[in-house]
């Protein structure tokens, strides 16, 4: 079955510390996104990636890094310059043609920060 | 600059009553405008949504949105709500340009009692 994975479901970190998150797609889509959900928020646009090697800030970037080695993967680093990263992270991926596809999204992980 | 409203925080009707979520948008650009679903501890799934052409959209599990460029609102409703529809809805409007990135509602959180 086609879809978007995301590891762990469930990640605690102590305050300082880097930490990444996982994302693979095998839906053969070019873009994909990294959201991220606070009670009462919505969701909000941390980076996105629409082909290999090159990616952008979303609304929120400062303190979240990227890297788009692969057309499947999206991997997501947290780091110790995230003042709050509690949060429910969820990421997407899409056709890249900008017709209004939709976005397809990954099941979630959960960071808290300890 | 693009934007979603979504009116109302929490709903809650009785099972098997009308569900009507409300969404307004703003934008300088024919938008394209989604609805998606979130159960708890979930990804996001999409219900329907409004590229172009008919402005009565269609979507799973009974739902249905019309888009009213006078009003600028594309509200999500329900003949008959069910317990299974109780969940976290949100509202998107694509962003200009060739991409597919979305701007999201605050969301409304939707209880239904027997």
């Amino acid at each position: 079955d086609g879809g978007i994975t995301q590891s762990p479901k469930y990640l605690f970190r102590k305050e300082g510390q880097n930490v990444t998150l996982s994302c693979e797609q095998n839906l053969n889509h070019d873009a994909m996104y990294w959201y991220r959900q606070d009670p009462g928020q919505g969701l909000r646009l941390i980076y996105y990636s629409q082909i290999v090697n090159d990616f952008q800030k979303g609304d929120i970037a400062e303190g979240y890094s990227v890297s788009r080695e692969k057309k499947e993967s999206f991997p997501l680093t947290v780091t110790s310059a995230q003042k709050n990263p509690t949060a429910f992270y969820l990421c997407a991926s899409s056709t890249a043609s900008g017709s209004g596809n939709e976005q397809f999204f990954g099941p979630g992980t959960r960071l808290t920060v300890l | 600059a693009q934007s979603v409203t979504q009116l109302g925080s929490h709903v809650s009707v009785s099972e098997g009553a009308l569900v009507l979520l409300r969404c307004n948008y703003s934008s300088s650009v024919p938008p394209y405008l989604f609805w998606y679903v979130q159960y708890p501890n979930q990804g996001l799934q999409l219900l329907l949504k409004y590229t172009t052409g008919a402005t009565l959209v269609k979507g799973i599990n009974g739902f249905e949105a019309e888009f009213k460029k006078s009003e600028t609102s594309f509200h999500l409703t329900k003949p008959s709500a069910h317990m299974s529809d109780a969940a976290e809805y949100f509202c998107a409007v694509s962003r200009s340009g060739n991409t597919d990135k979305l701007i999201f509602g605050t969301g409304t959180r939707l209880q239904v009692f027997p």
